[in-house]
């Protein structure tokens, strides 16, 4: 099936770094949404965004939704040790519809920060 | 966010055998949905599961292989059905809840398959 392009497919960096992850597809999304997955858990909704150009903030992390609505980034900054895990983009159709609701993955940016 | 909860947490189970998993959440939901995880790799959506109705599979995934039931508004299963060692992953559950039917998932299952 389809599934986003997510870049880089994993980062080893010190604490107090920043960090920088994006996605980009060949079709258009309503939603992004950008998650986490730590080991033997499920992904963790981090952000969501629903406009295109939308920039949205939670804390240490920054995402913003493309112009085109077929990319978004990540930014992590100051990052520390529990930042380290998966970081998954998801792309959702809100507009009506079979693919209602449907999330299409990227492929996953594993995260590593060194004390 | 939602309180999403699935059984069995993991399992090993030997080929040709079949397995139930269960997904139960917190409040009525319209929309749940059922991932499946494979080693190493991102989440892949198998199907949504319908209240009342089948459930909507996405290409390369049939009934006879996952059968799923969505009784009420708050619990769905999801049965791999004579598993095989390519079916070892992480099988997950999710929710739609929000304005805009953002995805919240349950813990996930853990098979292997011997």
């Amino acid at each position: 099936g389809q599934q986003l392009n997510q870049s880089p497919q994993s980062m080893f960096i010190q604490e107090g770094e920043d960090v920088s992850m994006n996605c980009t597809s060949s079709s258009i999304f309503n939603t992004w949404l950008w998650y986490k997955q730590e080991p033997g858990e499920g992904p963790v909704l981090l952000i969501a965004l629903y406009k295109a150009g939308e920039l949205t903030s939670n804390g240490r992390l920054t995402a913003q939704f493309g112009i085109t609505r077929k990319d978004s980034f990540l930014n992590i900054s100051a990052s520390i040790p529990s930042d380290v895990g998966i970081y998954f983009c998801a792309g959702q159709k809100t507009a009506g519809g079979t693919s209602y609701g449907k999330l299409t993955f990227g492929q996953g940016t594993i995260l590593t920060v060194h004390p | 966010s939602a309180v999403i909860s699935q059984k069995p947490s993991r399992d090993i189970c030997q080929r040709g055998t079949s397995l139930t998993i269960q997904c139960q959440v917190d409040s009525q939901v319209t929309m749940m949905f059922w991932y499946r995880q494979q080693p190493g790799q991102s989440l892949t959506l198998i199907a949504t599961a319908n209240q009342g109705s089948e459930a909507t599979y996405e290409s390369g995934f049939v009934i006879d292989k996952f059968p799923i039931s969505r009784p009420n508004l708050t619990f769905s299963t999801l049965t791999v059905s004579n598993m095989s060692p390519e079916d070892s992953s992480i099988y997950l559950c999710s929710v739609g809840r929000g304005a805009y039917n953002e995805q919240f998932f349950g813990p996930g299952t853990r098979l292997t398959v011997l």
